[in-house]
């Protein structure tokens, strides 16, 4: 079936210094990707929206200057949180959906970042 | 905006006890809703959806869900749960191209 691969798994990081995280599809073209943020005990809540070649798509709330999303290809999409602080601290999750495909959505085993 | 509730965010059962979660959202219409799993370390994995036909949907490793359109709801089940089973839960709905997703509902199964 369809494969989500999201690095690293996990990253520490220093405040100021900015992270990225990949999400790549395998053995399948994503022409939408969804980016998640996860607390702990809290539901995923979507971030952004990002189809291939265009910009991003943020929900209310969130800092698209500070989430930077980049959609450059069919199989690969990037999260860079710029600037990091300890408020950023969570567990990033990255969903890919199929050209075609328009109820299988398949999940990367997401990315816990630490801001210290 | 659609929204997801899920009312059970521990739940602690026993091997070969029944299980049922609950999970209901905010309003009506044509609705695409899915039910994930995500067990410890893993990825989140599908574990059944529903978008038309037959309200009582089958999933993978012996879990139902029934959707209640009148009550909005659209509750998990499993006859009789297996220590495997123990994970997180989530409930999901479609709003446009989006999932929107419950809170999550912790599962513990206790040999």
């Amino acid at each position: 079936g369809a494969v989500v691969s999201q690095h690293p798994s996990w990253v520490i990081c220093k405040s100021g210094t900015s992270v990225k995280i990949e999400c790549r599809s395998l053995d399948f073209q994503a022409t939408t990707m969804f980016w998640y943020r996860q607390f702990p005990k809290k539901s995923l809540m979507l971030m952004a929206t990002s189809n291939e070649g265009s910009k991003a798509t943020y929900e209310q709330g969130v800092e698209k200057d500070k989430f930077l999303i980049n959609h450059a290809s069919l199989t690969l999409s990037t999260l860079t949180v710029t600037s990091a602080h300890p408020e950023d601290s969570s567990f990033y999750i990255c969903s890919a959906r199929e050209l075609g495909q328009g109820l299988v959505y398949t999940f990367g085993s997401g990315t816990r970042l630490t801001v210290v | 905006a659609q929204s997801v509730s899920q009312h059970n965010h521990h739940v602690i059962l026993s091997e070969a006890a029944s299980l049922e979660l609950g999970c209901n959202y905010s309003y009506g219409g044509t609705v695409n809703l899915f039910w994930y799993v995500q067990y410890p370390g893993q990825h989140l994995q599908l574990l059944l959806k529903y978008f038309s036909g037959d309200p009582l949907v089958k999933g993978i490793k012996g879990f139902e869900a029934e959707f209640i359109k009148s009550k909005f709801s659209f509750n998990l089940r499993k006859p009789s749960v297996q220590w495997s089973d123990t994970a997180e839960y989530f409930c999901a709905v479609k709003e446009t191209d989006k999932l929107i997703f419950g809170t999550g509902t912790r599962l513990q199964v206790f040999p």
